[in-house]
């Protein structure tokens, strides 16, 4: 089955204490993003990566790091996080990230920093 | 830059009852436009997209025109049912600065479908 994962589904961590959220797709996609999804803000860009090795800031890159070694999998690593990083996290691909491709999304990842 | 623009919500219709979510946006250029859902607890799922100006796209009873001319890109459906409740999001696909193809997505906008 096509789909992307994320693990974990739910994280409560707290201030300070680096923590690294999954994302593994099975589809061979090229074009990788990870957003943040915040009441009233919709979904913002994080990170996207074009290729293996090739990554580059989106909207809102502040206090996040990935790094895309692998085709299907991209990571998204917050060194140290913060309370205004609590949020709802999805990571999606696209076979190309051309004009008309579709994004598939994973089931997300709901972090709480206290 | 590309933005989008959604209606507020929540909406709450009552099943059987006629759908309108609004979209409009601006961008440079032609971009391609797309509605996502997102049923609670999951992640977005495409719902249908176009990709010219007057394309229309289609799917589970649901439709959206692309209007070039008022830039718009609205959500309706003939009659809604219960599983339709879920969080609607308008979004489009462009090319931002660097030559790279960027989506933008609207707030979203929760539609509460009563029996």
């Amino acid at each position: 089955e096509a789909q992307v994962t994320q693990n974990p589904r739910y994280l409560i961590t707290v201030t300070g204490k680096k923590l690294t959220v999954t994302c593994s797709q099975n589809m061979n996609h090229e074009y990788m993003s990870w957003y943040r999804q915040d009441p009233g803000l919709g979904l913002r860009q994080i990170y996207y990566s074009m290729n293996v090795e090739v990554t580059d800031k989106g909207d809102v890159p502040e206090g996040y790091k990935v790094s895309r070694k692998e085709k299907r999998n991209f990571p998204l690593i917050l060194e140290s996080p913060s309370p205004n990083q609590t949020s709802l996290y999805f990571c999606a691909s696209t076979y190309r990230g051309g004009s008309t491709d579709t994004q598939y999304f994973g089931p997300g990842t709901r972090l709480t920093v206290l | 830059g590309n933005s989008v623009t959604q209606m507020e919500g929540p909406v709450t219709l009552s099943e059987e009852a006629f759908l309108t979510i609004n979209c409009t946006y601006t961008a440079t250029g032609y971009p391609s436009l797309f509605w996502y859902v997102q049923y609670p607890g999951e992640g977005l799922q495409l719902l249908l997209k176009a990709t010219k100006a007057d394309d229309k796209g289609s799917n589970k009873g649901f439709e959206a025109t692309y209007r070039k001319e008022t830039t718009s890109f609205h959500l309706e459906k003939g009659s809604v049912q219960v599983s339709d409740s879920a969080v609607y999001f308008c979004a489009l696909s462009g090319w931002d600065s660097g030559g790279y193809q960027k989506v933008t997505f609207g707030t979203g906008t929760k539609l509460q479908v009563i029996p």
